[in-house]
């Protein structure tokens, strides 16, 4: 079975400054996706970016990248000039390729931003 | 288009009642899960459905947890009779199969037991 790590239960942060959140997974497939969530106080889940593992260019959105080292089987998510309303709990996830299986979650990163 | 509709946003009852969560899945996607969110033990699986199939239950806690899907557009998810430990947030989410693997996730409904 896959799982997901997250080692690091809460970060912080200065607004405007730039964060690196961690992940690592364990698996055995060669093809799959990788996750990064949001979850702020409203707890709606909130896709913030997705990799395809067959992918060796990093994902990018706007302010968010990650950085995807599928050796050494590392996810991370680096967010750029940290806004306040990027508090919250990030989550980062796995899925099968074949995706019938859902997402396999890790315990979660609390991210806090400092005026 | 609407998103995951889940209900009701919020439950309290008490220990030994019956609780139905209702899940509405978007429009097309043929594949629903339903997870449990604690502190204690974070986001866990409990049961999916493909083509309203249910194919894996093993996440479900105990007898006491059911889960139906009668046809593309609704789900439960029935505690009968509910505990204390029950206490947690239930998410829906669906995804359509082969497009990506996002999950798109309802806004959770908050069950308390006292």
């Amino acid at each position: 079975a896959q799982t997901v790590t997250q080692s690091q239960p809460e970060m912080s942060v200065q607004e405007a400054e730039t964060v690196t959140l961690s992940c690592t997974y364990d698996t055995s497939e060669s093809d799959y996706y990788l996750f990064w969530y949001k979850q702020p106080p409203s707890r709606q889940m909130i896709l913030v970016i997705r990799q395809e593992a067959y992918k060796q260019q990093n994902a990018t959105e706007n302010r968010f990248s990650v950085n995807f080292q599928k050796a050494a089987k590392s996810f991370s998510l680096k967010i750029s000039d940290s806004q306040l309303g990027d508090a919250a709990m990030y989550f980062c996830a796995y899925r099968s390729e074949g995706g019938a299986d859902g997402l396999t979650f890790g315990k979660g990163t609390h991210l806090i931003i400092q005026p | 288009d609407a998103g995951v509709i889940q209900s009701p946003r919020h439950e309290v009852t008490e220990m030994g009642q019956e609780v139905t969560l209702r899940c509405k899945p978007i429009s097309g996607h043929n594949s629903l899960f339903w997870y449990r969110q604690t502190m204690m033990r974070g986001l866990e699986l409990l049961i999916y459905f493909n083509n309203n199939v249910p194919i894996d239950d093993s996440g479900m806690p105990e007898d006491r947890f059911s889960a139906k899907m009668p046809n593309a557009s609704f789900s439960t998810l029935k505690i009968q009779p509910s505990e204390p430990r029950d206490s947690a947030v239930y998410f829906c989410a669906s995804s359509r199969r082969g497009r990506g693997g996002e999950l798109f996730f309802g806004e959770g409904s908050r069950l308390t037991v006292l």
